[in-house]
């Protein structure tokens, strides 16, 4: 079973249509992180939230972080083909000293299509 | 900017022979992990390290072993190869400071064990 559970795992759209990658747990996180992978590479940060409620922007991504800490969202607007990649939620589960260590979600791969 | 260099990129293992994954970062970063990533599953935590002669394990820890006699080197030993450690490897590191903070990731590396 995973401690994060991404959905959905895989997601195929249009350009200029908008989605949603939701990221749930039963377990309460003291930070969320969202990365972005490509084919042969590794993943690359976009964003780090950690109170309760949060909103972030990132030019067309808004990232949320649920009140009770268990959940995050990430909702793209206007997709375009270079969007298309492997989005991974990551997170530091709550209370004690956890050295940073990440739980990953298990994946959601975006195409978009021109 | 160098960041995370992983080799190699591409390894075939026969079933019972040994290797190293090497992983160096030029960041003065005091953590490093590796972990592990199988399709349909994220990335699995396999060993950390806190600093030069400190690691513990992770998640998926057996069959692995690591060490970190230096801040900059993290290696991954693997004895006695499996088919089940088929997989692509990443090596991360960050400041360490505070419970979050972005991983910065090698590229990767692809082991197959037939």
């Amino acid at each position: 079973t995973q401690l994060l559970e991404q959905s959905p795992q895989f997601l195929s759209i249009q350009e200029g249509e908008n989605l949603t990658v939701y990221c749930n747990s039963s377990s309460v996180f003291s930070s969320l992180q969202w990365y972005r992978q490509e084919p042969g590479e590794g993943p690359v940060l976009l964003v780090t939230v950690v109170t309760g409620g949060e909103v972030k922007k990132l030019k067309r991504l808004t990232f949320q972080f649920g009140d009770a800490r268990k959940d995050s969202s990430l909702h793209i607007t206007a997709a375009q083909t270079g969007d298309t990649g492997l989005y991974l939620c990551a997170g530091v589960v709550g209370g004690g000293t956890s050295y940073g260590k990440l739980t990953f979600g298990q994946g959601t791969i975006l195409t978009v299509h021109p | 900017n160098a960041g995370v260099t992983q080799t190699p990129k591409f390894r075939i293992l026969k079933i019972g022979q040994s290797m190293t994954l090497q992983c160096t970062q030029d960041m003065n970063h005091n953590y490093m992990y590796w972990y592990r990533q199988d399709p349909g599953m994220g990335l699995k935590l396999i060993y950390y390290s806190v600093g030069a002669g400190i690691t513990d394990k992770g998640e998926v820890p057996n069959g692995y072993n690591v060490s970190r006699s230096t801040t900059e080197d993290f290696p991954l030993r693997l004895e006695l190869a499996a088919p089940s450690q088929t997989s692509v490897y990443f090596c991360a590191s960050r400041p360490g400071t505070g419970e979050t903070g972005e991983l910065f990731f090698g590229e990767g590396s692809r082991l197959t064990v037939l």
